[in-house]
């Protein structure tokens, strides 16, 4: 079974400042997709991000932007000027297309946003 | 829209008593997902169903059983509810296909089992 590991447990960052959140796979596959899902204290799961592997263009979205190494199986995300509201548990999933539907989390990223 | 809703919000349950965690999408998304979520462990998955009428086990199964009547059903019950099962379960759902294949969640429902 693919598996997702994000080794930073915690991470802070200063208001407006930027911080990258590493994750890496690990899979035989050529063709999947990767996620970077947010979780505020809320509890409710955001979608923040998505990368299709067969595309080499990093995915991109506002102030969040993802660096994709697929030879070295590795999705981190990038968070530009960050804000209060950015502090949250982050997720990285990897959604294998050989195995049915299946997702495969990450142990998450708790991101802490000093003021 | 309402997406996925799931209910109850939180319960506690006594050791040994059997509960059922309900969960409805109104997207009509073919996939649908059962997780649970415990502190430094993640999401885990239970249960999922690629389709109604079909089944299958994720990572951690015992315990837990599923079914899937229609499309837009997915409940997922505890036969005899264990300490161990106190969590926060997430259900979710998916298109198999295209390019907005994400999986979206519902709200969560924390159980406590004593």
């Amino acid at each position: 079974a693919q598996t997702v590991t994000q080794s930073q447990p915690e991470m802070s960052v200063q208001e407006a400042e930027t911080v990258t959140l590493s994750c890496t796979y690990d899979t035989s596959e050529s063709d999947y997709y990767l996620f970077w899902y947010k979780q505020p204290p809320s509890r409710q799961m955001i979608l923040v991000i998505r990368q299709e592997a067969y595309k080499q263009q990093n995915a991109t979205e506002n102030r969040f932007s993802v660096n994709f190494q697929k030879a070295a199986k590795s999705f981190s995300l990038k968070i530009s000027d960050s804000q209060l509201g950015d502090a949250a548990m982050y997720f990285c999933a990897y959604r294998s297309l050989d195995t049915g539907n299946q997702f495969y989390f990450g142990t998450g990223t708790s991101l802490t946003v000093i003021p | 829209t309402a997406g996925i809703t799931q209910a109850p919000t939180s319960q506690i349950l006594a050791a040994g008593r059997s509960m059922t965690l309900r969960c409805t999408q109104d997207m009509r998304h073919n996939a649908m997902y059962w997780y649970r979520q415990d502190l430094g462990l993640g999401l885990r998955l239970i249960h999922y169903s690629n389709t109604a009428g079909t089944t299958g086990k994720g990572e951690v199964p015992d315990g837990y059983s599923v079914s899937r009547a229609n499309t837009d059903d997915f409940p997922l019950t505890l036969a005899s509810a264990v300490p161990s099962q106190t969590s926060v379960y997430f259900c979710a759902s998916s298109l198999d296909r295209g390019p907005y294949n994400e999986q979206f969640f519902g709200p969560g429902t924390r159980l406590t089992v004593l």
